[in-house]
């Protein structure tokens, strides 16, 4: 069972314009949501959070967003350069046995063109 | 200092040999992490050391063996593997387990793969 749903397997943008990108959950009890974004033979790199209790964050130009009556959120990336060109990881943190773990998507391919 | 080292890049190993995988950390992190993740999936997690001491083992068969020597190595031993477990390990550190700005930061994971 998917607890972390990230619907769109890849996702094409022209440079300058805004990227977003989506995730869904199934779980309330998440505490915490994270964007990993993933380059090839790498390993992933945390990228931005927000907590359960907010409804945005925002670092540069990437911003999350969290709508929990909807279980969603989604990441913007404005304005989109080709170096963004990466998989894009949602991920949620919930305790288990005393310990905080991450449960990943599956992940979306972000193309930016120049 | 902000990576997390893992040996070797590239591993392998036939179905009876014996390999371990090794990851290092130097940013006094306490909570370390084995993934697993196979082409076009996303991580899975299969062990969660807190501490030095094994905190979450999500039901991986016995064939791998984690290791925590101490608080900047965590080992992965391999032993009897089948080529279904090829794919790529990844390590993972965070400042601890629980709590705010629950942050992982990541190793470039070593390549495995089973003849």
């Amino acid at each position: 069972d998917q607890q972390v749903k990230q619907n769109s397997p890849s996702l094409s943008v022209q440079e300058g314009r805004i990227s977003i990108l989506n995730c869904d959950y199934t779980n309330s009890m998440f505490d915490y949501f994270l964007w990993y974004k993933k380059y090839p033979a790498e390993g992933p790199t945390f990228l931005i959070s927000i907590s359960s209790i907010k409804d945005k964050n925002e670092d540069g130009r990437f911003t999350v967003f969290l709508n929990k009556s909807a279980k969603h959120l989604s990441l913007h990336i404005v304005p989109s350069q080709p170096g963004d060109s990466a998989v894009y990881f949602c991920a949620a943190t919930i305790l288990q046995g005393g310990s905080e773990k991450l449960v990943f998507g599956k992940g979306t391919k972000l193309t930016v063109n120049p | 200092d902000t990576e997390v080292t893992q040996t070797p890049k590239h591993l392998v190993m036939g179905m009876t040999n014996k390999k371990s995988l090794k990851c290092e950390q130097h940013m006094g992190h306490r909570a370390m992490y084995w993934y697993k993740q196979k082409a076009k999936k996303p991580p899975e997690l299969m062990f969660v050391y807190s501490y030095e001491k094994l905190s979450i083992n999500e039901s991986v068969p016995s064939r791998f063996s984690p290791e925590c020597p101490n608080s900047s190595l965590l080992n992965l031993h391999l032993h009897a593997l089948q080529p279904e477990d090829s794919a790529l390990y990844l390590c993972a550190s965070s400042q601890d387990l629980v709590g705010a700005s629950y942050e992982q930061y990541f190793g470039p994971g070593t390549r495995l793969t089973v003849t």
